[in-house]
C-alpha cells in the first residue's frame, strides 16, 4: 500500500516569487511519482512525472520536481510564479511493479498567487 | 490531441435513484479507471478495469457500484441506489497498455449531486 502526504494545504505567494509545494510518500514497493494540477471547475491535468532516469523532472511551464529516494520526497518548485498558476496541485504515486495500478493521491495543496 | 470525455458534466438525482456516468476513454488505451473527489477532499480511487474485467477495486466500491464497457468505446459507472454521500465529482481515466507510458489521462469529470 502507498500513502502520500502533502504538508501544506494552502500556499499563498506573490506573483514572481518562488514557490515549493512539498510531497512525501510512503510505500513498501517502488513507485512512479506524479504531480497533477486542477484549475477551478476543471479536471486533473498531468504536470510532470518521474518514471526513471534523472531525478529532476521539468514541465513545459517552468515547474520542476526532484525525486529524493532517501527522503521519500517529490517536492514541486517554480522559481517565479504567475497569477495563472493559481490552482490545486496534487501529488500522486503508483506502484511500479503492478501494471496498470491505481494512483494514490495526496490531500492537495491550493496555490494562490496574488498580484 | 486525443482526450478522455465524460457525460453528463453535471447530474442531479434523488436519493435511492440509479445513475449511470459515461466515459469515452482514449481509443487505443487498455486500462480504465474511475476516481471520485468529494468536495474539498482528495481524489480517491474507486476501480480499475482491464481486459474486460475489474482488476482492482477500493473499499469504497461496494455492491452499489458496477462498471461496464458495453461496446468497446464507452466505459460506464453505475450506482444502483444513490446515497447523499455519493455526491462528488467522478473522474474517468485511461492509460495505454503494459510497457507503455504510465500516465493516466483524466476526463473533465461528472459532478453528481444527490438530493
Amino acid at each position: 500500500a502507498q500513502s502520500v502526504t502533502q504538508l501544506d494545504s494552502q500556499v499563498p505567494v506573490f506573483e514572481e516569487a518562488p514557490v515549493e509545494l512539498r510531497c512525501n510518500y510512503s510505500s513498501s514497493v517502488s513507485v512512479y511519482l506524479f504531480w497533477y494540477v486542477q484549475y477551478p471547475n476543471q479536471g486533473l491535468q498531468l504536470l510532470l512525472k518521474y518514471l526513471s532516469g534523472s531525478t529532476l523532472v521539468e514541465s513545459i511551464n517552468g515547474f520542476e520536481a526532484e525525486f529524493n529516494k532517501s527522503q521519500t520526497s517529490f517536492h514541486l518548485r517554480k522559481p517565479s510564479v504567475h497569477i495563472s498558476d493559481t490552482a490545486e496541485y496534487f501529488c500522486a504515486v503508483s506502484d511500479r511493479e503492478t501494471s496498470g495500478s491505481r494512483l494514490t493521491f495526496g490531500e492537495g495543496t491550493q496555490l494562490t498567487v496574488n498580484p | 490531441e486525443p482526450e478522455v470525455t465524460q457525460t453528463p458534466s453535471h447530474q442531479v438525482t434523488q436519493m435511492g435513484q440509479e445513475v449511470i456516468l459515461r466515459c469515452v476513454p482514449i481509443s487505443n488505451h487498455l486500462y480504465f479507471y474511475w476516481y471520485r473527489q468529494i468536495l474539498g477532499q482528495k481524489v480517491e480511487f474507486l476501480v480499475s478495469f482491464y481486459n474486460n474485467e475489474i482488476s482492482e477495486k477500493s473499499e469504497i466500491f461496494d455492491d452499489q457500484f458496477s462498471v461496464e464497457r458495453p461496446d468497446g468505446s464507452n466505459f460506464t459507472l453505475k450506482i444502483r441506489s444513490t446515497k447523499l454521500e455519493d455526491s462528488a465529482m467522478y473522474f474517468c481515466a485511461s492509460r495505454g497498455g503494459p510497457g507503455r507510458d504510465n500516465e493516466q489521462f483524466f476526463g473533465p469529470g461528472t459532478r453528481l449531486t444527490v438530493l
